[in-house]
């Protein structure tokens, strides 16, 4: 089992919907949580950043944290095509310098 | 991409050469990562650096080797390439001093053939 686990998709959306992702993790020790967006044939670019446990909002974009249950999310709202992109959940331990990651949520948005 | 500049962008090469890939930073980070990308299984870590002449595995570091002898170069070296390395290469870097803790910036890739 993987530490970390994101469904893959593919997202099909219509423009203006609300995107939902989330991923499960299994370590109890991560604190610190990511979404990162990546467009085709570019590197990952943070998205969201977010710290235990709680919700953290950026224009369109939420980020909630529930460590109880081990899940983390991340919703688009609003969605427009320029949204179109793989989005990557992170997250590590106090002090670890490493991240584990999910493998990635393909979302499009069409107009 | 946050002064991050992979080289080089694209390369196709044959099975059994030696392939050597490089990460240059202009942010003065004190972690560098380097990252294969395959499909299905997202992000995977192959080695990383603490500090100059400091690195240690990742969960994938077999057949590859890394050299950090200034803050701002990381190299990555198969060195005999197979074409399960086929793979786009990301490097990655990181600081302590970041407050946002552990968050790491990617640079834009490399996109490797092994024919």
């Amino acid at each position: 089992q993987k530490e970390v686990e994101q469904d893959p998709g593919p997202l099909s959306v219509p423009e203006g919907a609300i995107v939902s992702l989330n991923c499960t993790y299994s370590n109890s020790a991560f604190q610190y949580f990511m979404w990162y967006r990546q467009y085709s044939r570019k590197g990952p670019e943070l998205l969201m950043y977010t710290y235990s446990s709680g919700n953290k909002e950026d224009g369109r974009f939420t980020a909630q944290v529930d460590k109880s249950s081990k899940y983390i999310s991340l919703f688009i709202r609003d969605s427009q095509p320029s949204d179109s992109a793989t989005y990557l959940c992170a997250m590590s331990a106090r002090n670890d310098y490493k991240l584990s990651f999910g493998a990635g949520t393909t979302v499009t948005v069409r107009a | 991409d946050a002064g991050i500049t992979q080289s080089p962008r694209h390369k196709v090469t044959e099975t059994g050469t030696p392939v050597t890939l490089r990460c240059h930073q202009t942010e003065n980070h004190r972690y560098m990562y380097w990252y294969r990308q395959d499909p299905g299984h997202g992000l995977r870590l192959i080695h990383y650096s603490y500090g100059v002449k400091d690195t240690d595995k990742g969960e994938v570091s077999d057949g590859y080797s890394v050299s950090r002898s200034k803050t701002e170069d990381f190299l990555l070296t198969l060195e005999s390439a197979t074409s399960s390395q086929t793979s786009v290469y990301f490097c990655a870097i990181s600081d302590p001093r970041d407050s946002r803790t552990d968050t790491q910036y990617f640079g834009p890739g490399t996109r490797l053939t092994v024919l």
